[in-house]
């Protein structure tokens, strides 16, 4: 059974660029969030998507956008690229149940470098 | 705004030697609280989640406490080998901040020497 896989693992880009960041979640799952780890910080939550709409937000800008196909995967978009979003960013899958027990499974992240 | 705070920042050990860390959180609205270990290099991995006060859990040589009403949960390892060093993250849910979004805390990072 696969896990939650994340494409691509590293990526370089320049200020004011565009970059699109993949996740496939694990099997049986219908829900994906994003997290952005900085150095020295915590996941910070981006926002979630549940049947391919964005159910909760955290406080990130416009920038930062996403979406989810029928499959349940999920991509997440980032314009107009700052030094700042140099970061790891980490997709999650769960079963959207809601409930206390349900937890979050992470891929390995996709490590940004913006110059 | 939740705050996860996690103590100590880092801790090195010998092998054999039992350890545990603490998570500190706001107590009003609780709804769950996780423990992650990650490893370098891969997927951070789910160990518990724990909902009641009063709540203990335990993974092998991995145990963890959860004290809802004052805002902390403990994990310990007994008798730590190396191949438990690894950073190991709290995370919340609930509070003002919605019941999907997980706010995590800095992490723990631990190091076992042989």
């Amino acid at each position: 059974d696969a896990g939650v896989t994340q494409s691509p693992t590293h990526l370089i880009k320049t200020r004011g660029q565009q970059v699109t960041l993949r996740c496939s979640p694990k099997s049986g799952h219908d829900t994906v969030s994003w997290y952005q780890q900085a150095l020295g910080q915590g996941p910070q939550f981006i926002f979630q998507y549940y049947e391919e709409e964005e159910r909760q937000r955290g406080n990130f800008p416009d920038r930062f956008s996403g979406h989810q196909f029928p499959n349940y995967s999920s991509e997440l978009n980032v314009n107009a690229l700052l030094l700042g979003d140099s970061a790891l960013y980490l997709c999650a899958s769960s079963l959207g149940t809601g409930t206390q027990q349900e937890t979050q499974y992470f891929g390995p992240g996709t490590r940004l470098l913006v110059l | 705004i939740l705050n996860v705070e996690q103590s100590p920042q880092s801790l090195h050990v010998q092998e054999g030697d039992s350890t545990n860390f603490t998570c500190s959180f706001p107590s009003s609205n609780f709804y769950a609280l996780h423990w992650y270990r990650w490893e370098t290099a891969k997927s951070p991995e789910a160990l518990f989640v724990m909902t009641l006060n009063g709540d203990e859990k335990k993974k092998g040589r991995i145990s963890a406490t959860l004290n809802t009403k004052e805002g902390y949960s403990y994990l310990y390892i007994k008798g730590s080998q190396p191949e438990d060093s690894a950073t190991y993250l709290c995370a919340t849910r609930g509070g003002n901040t919605g019941f999907q979004k997980l706010v995590f805390g800095t992490g723990t990072r631990l190091l076992v020497s042989p």
